[in-house]
């Protein structure tokens, strides 16, 4: 079955550049979607379509695709930052299924 | 922008069958596409099933393909998952959200959960 690979975990100061990537064969040719999830909420849609964001995302979140990997960046992280972000796609074979990557977990100290 | 609200969870016996309910307000519910999405205790998010708009369509995850199925009732603004021959590894907090007409454009509303505990 398709797989998505994430890092475990990635950590920063606060102010730094935060970059989660997100491996996949088929990201080629699908688009690459991020969900940030905090402790006891549900996931948030972070960005859509590989870059695009969606209303009310500070602009300081950014994705981008090339190859097999998609890249979360989130330019000058903030503590509220800090929760755990899982990519999500779909394979090239048809069958219209959606995967999670394991998830990563922020760190902001 | 609207809201999701997740229902039917509860404490089920292997082997035993649930019915998950997720009511839709504040947006117009048969325009979107709608998933259910569910994380185990301590786990990552794991992609459930998906149908489209008007239901015509439905696909699912490998480990519930055959056990579950996804439905709506779009004049009631309601989703279901019916889950049958329930097992311990679906023990998890279930999410229903909502996507583009064809569950393609990203969940961009997502309910609060409901959890399933299938346990002896």
């Amino acid at each position: 079955s398709y797989e998505l690979t994430q890092p475990p975990s990635v950590s920063v100061s606060p102010g730094q550049a935060a970059r989660i990537t997100c491996s996949g064969e088929a990201l080629p040719k699908k688009y690459a979607y991020w969900y940030q999830q905090k402790s006891g909420q549900a996931p948030l849609l972070v960005i859509y379509e590989d870059s695009k964001r969606p209303s009310g995302i500070p602009e300081r979140f950014s994705g981008s695709s090339s190859g097999t990997m998609a890249t979360l960046i989130i330019r000058g992280a903030q503590v509220e930052d800090e929760a755990d972000y899982y990519c999500y796609s779909t394979d090239s074979s048809g069958n219209h299924g959606w995967v999670f990557g394991g998830g990563t977990k922020l760190t902001v100290l | 922008q609207g809201q999701l609200v997740e229902s039917g969870g509860g404490v089920v016996q292997p082997g035993r069958s649930l019915r998950l309910s997720c009511g839709a307000s504040g947006f117009t519910f048969s325009s979107y596409g709608m998933h259910w999405v569910r994380q185990a205790p301590g786990k990552g998010l794991e992609w459930v099933a998906v149908i489209w708009y008007d239901g015509k369509n439905k696909y699912y995850g490998d480990s519930v393909r055959g056990r579950f199925s996804i439905s709506r009732d779009n004049p009631k603004n309601t989703l279901y998952l019916q889950m049958s021959s329930l097992r311990v590894e679906d023990t998890a907090v279930y999410y229903c959200a909502r996507d583009g007409q064809l569950g393609m454009s990203g969940m961009d509303v997502w309910g609060q959960g409901t959890t399933v505990t299938v346990s002896s």
